[in-house]
């Protein structure tokens, strides 16, 4: 697609219920990077796929975040039983790593809220 | 990991005026990049810049790798460029480590 896309926008979770967010990356894009952004504070990183393979992720903060990549193209974070600590907006870029501009893409993000 | 560090955090300017924002970081990086977030939370990449100076409109970006910091200018501001300016770097080509922002308001 033209753009990276990202769903659902807005997500209510209740505390202990798992949640799946969705990325579709730029098409052709072999990164793909996943990042935490709570209120007021700059992206923090997750995790980083090149094509199909998780090359990092350290940046999970617990056993309870997931992320995969399957064919090389869509993503899906997952967050199982959801803490309210989890409440943040999550942001997907993509990017091409052997191009000169290593510039990412961002998506809109998915604003998690857990109650 | 990189330390990146981002002044001032909070500018307001009158509509017209110039500003420059600065990013310093602690170690050799071969990724930079600056963003502009905007009121709606939308990122948008304005540079990929690593190394030397980059022009878009108004916008400009330097960056000094040796000695560790780079600026983004504004020239001739406008209320559309109220938002968070934020730098990001990454000592790989891949990761980046972003830094708290530079929050802009621009008053018309």
């Amino acid at each position: 697609g033209a753009g990276v896309s990202q769903s659902p926008r807005y997500k209510v979770a209740k505390r202990g219920q798992d949640v799946a967010l969705r990325c579709d990356p730029i098409s052709g894009h072999v990164s793909l990077f996943w990042y935490q952004q709570a209120l007021g504070q700059g992206p923090e990183f997750l995790t980083y796929f090149q094509n199909e393979a998780q090359l990092d992720k350290s940046g999970l903060p617990s056993d309870r975040f997931f992320a995969e990549r399957p064919e090389g193209s869509v993503s899906t974070l997952k967050i199982q039983r959801t803490q309210q600590e989890d409440s943040a907006v999550y942001l997907c870029a993509s990017s091409q790593p052997w191009a000169q501009d290593l510039g990412y893409t961002f998506g809109s993000g998915t604003r998690l809220t857990v109650v | 990991g990189i330390q990146v560090e981002q002044s001032p955090p909070d500018l307001i300017l009158q509509e017209g005026a110039n500003s420059t924002l600065r990013c310093n970081f602690s170690d050799s990086v071969n990724n930079l990049q600056w963003f502009h977030q905007n009121p709606w939370g939308q990122l948008i990449n304005l540079f990929y810049i690593p190394s030397g100076t980059k022009q878009n409109g108004r916008l400009s970006a330097t960056t000094v790798a040796t000695e560790r910091y780079s600026l983004l200018y504004i020239s001739s501001s406008q209320t559309t460029d109220s938002g968070v300016y934020f730098c990001a770097v990454g000592g790989g080509y891949q990761k980046v480590t972003f830094g708290i922002g530079t929050k802009l308001q621009v008053i018309p």
